[in-house]
């Protein structure tokens, strides 16, 4: 089906495992981002990509690594999980329009709900 | 300063009735205001957005009311439904990086329920 997907959408793991949370958009947007949902904090910018091989960092990247071999795709890494980061995580994407502007509007994917015990 | 101020929290509001939440931010730098509608389980979906050149904008039962000197602006839901029930996030965005993005700034949200 057409859009953005998420997998998985519910993920238990342990303080200090490696966590990788995917994205997957079939719009062959330019731009993708990793928000993380916090009650009280409403969304927060992870880390963002422009284009495949351009990422750069957001509003609260540490404990976080991505990387975007490919357009479609753009995989969110917890190298070592710790209960901070138990969140909802949210994929979105936007296209780029004439030069290197991006569409206002981002398009987000249905989450997944990671739980650091 | 980059926050975004969003109140209430949460919001009961009778069918029928009009629902108002209210976001205020500080950096003139924003251009582009939108509103992002979200059901349980489900990721945002933009619901409504404005730019700071007109003062307000509507599309259908929904109104957004932006006032540039004072650095707020607000949504109204007329005639609000059951179905109107979600969280809803205010959020405001500037150029920011070498390749132009408008990065969001969101709103910590508001819980609507519309009850029957």
């Amino acid at each position: 089906d057409a859009g953005i997907t998420q997998s998985p959408r519910y993920k238990i793991t342990e303080t200090g495992r490696q966590v990788t949370l995917m994205c997957h958009q079939t719009w062959s947007h330019s731009y993708m981002f990793w928000y993380r949902q916090d009650l009280g904090h409403g969304l927060r910018l992870i880390y963002y990509s422009a284009a495949a091989d351009i990422t750069d960092k957001g509003e609260v990247p540490d404990g976080y690594v991505v990387s975007r071999s490919k357009t479609e795709n753009f995989p969110l890494t917890l190298e070592s999980a710790t209960r901070s980061q138990t969140s909802v995580y949210f994929c979105a994407s936007t296209e780029r329009l004439a030069g290197v502007r991006p569409q206002d509007t981002q398009y987000f994917g249905p989450g997944t709900r990671l739980t650091v015990l | 300063q980059q926050q975004v101020k969003q109140s209430p929290q949460s919001l009961i509001v009778q069918k029928g009735g009009i629902s108002i939440i209210n976001c205020a931010y500080e950096n003139t730098a924003f251009d582009y205001f939108p509103w992002y509608q979200q059901f349980p389980g489900k990721g945002p979906a933009l619901l409504i957005a404005i730019r700071p050149d007109v003062s307000e904008k509507k599309e259908g039962r929904f109104t957004i009311s932006f006032n540039k000197s004072a650095k707020q602006f607000s949504l109204h839901i007329m005639d609000s439904q059951p179905g109107d029930s979600a969280t809803y996030f205010c959020a405001a965005s500037r150029r920011w990086g070498s390749g132009g993005y408008n990065k969001l700034i969101f709103g910590a949200g508001t819980r609507l329920a519309v009850h029957p």
